[in-house]
């Protein structure tokens, strides 16, 4: 199957700061989505990004797919920003079955 | 509903025993999907459903796993003899799939089900 690759695996700020998020992939894919999975263990749709540019608020991710890989970027981060982001990719012959990367564990400092 | 709604959230079980995790998604989605995720890990892939159809169930770990869907809205995924490997987050998650090869398949996800075998 595919490969979902994270990058950093964790990644620790100050209140503030901005950061950048990547999600490598290993194959072409059909559609790809970021996710923050809050403290509570909540699943919350950050971005529907299988390629160009969105802005969502401080938030904003951009996907190229010739190059296999999705960034998401992180502005002014605040301490509601901690929790693990995961980006998910489905594959043209098989869009039904989506593989997630390991995760990036954000902790924002106040 | 508004949302994909799971039950129960947290589900403490003795190794043996069978348990059933329900998931209602979202009410004009057809596709429905259950996930497994482990401590520390995203969620894999165990099923999924168009409708009443289960076309995929090539994630489900043994045939003690099985899902259902019988109308074609709320699922169940059953859990026969349960085994301490088998705690875990159980997520269930909907979309509305559109187009053809080149589907639009945006997935949300419920709360999940904390599954805890002793």
């Amino acid at each position: 199957g595919i490969q979902v690759e994270q990058s950093p695996p964790d990644l620790i700020l100050q209140e503030g700061a901005n950061s950048t998020l990547r999600c490598n992939f290993s194959d072409s894919v059909n559609n790809l989505q970021w996710f923050h999975q809050n403290p509570w263990g909540q699943l919350i749709n950050l971005f529907y990004i299988p390629s160009g540019t969105k802005q969502n608020g401080r938030l904003s991710a951009t996907t190229v797919a010739t190059e296999r890989y999705s960034l998401l970027y992180i502005s002014s981060s605040q301490t509601t920003d901690s929790g693990v982001y995961f980006c998910a990719v489905d594959l043209w012959d098989n869009f039904n079955k989506f593989y997630f990367g390991s995760g990036t564990k954000l902790n924002v400092k106040p | 509903g508004a949302g994909v709604s799971q039950s129960p959230r947290y589900k403490v079980t003795k190794r043996g025993q069978d348990v059933t995790l329900r998931c209602d998604p979202i009410s004009s989605h057809a596709t429905l999907y259950w996930y497994q995720q482990a401590l520390g890990q995203g969620p894999e892939f165990l099923t999924y459903f168009n409708y009443e159809a289960q076309p995929d169930k090539s994630g489900l770990p043994s045939d003690r796993f099985s899902a259902e869907r019988p109308e074609g809205s709320i699922s169940t995924l059953t859990i026969q003899r349960t085994e301490q490997r088998d705690s875990a987050m159980y997520r269930c998650a909907s979309s509305h799939r559109e187009g053809g090869l080149a589907a639009y398949n945006e997935q949300f996800f419920g709360p999940g089900t904390r599954l805890t075998v002793l």
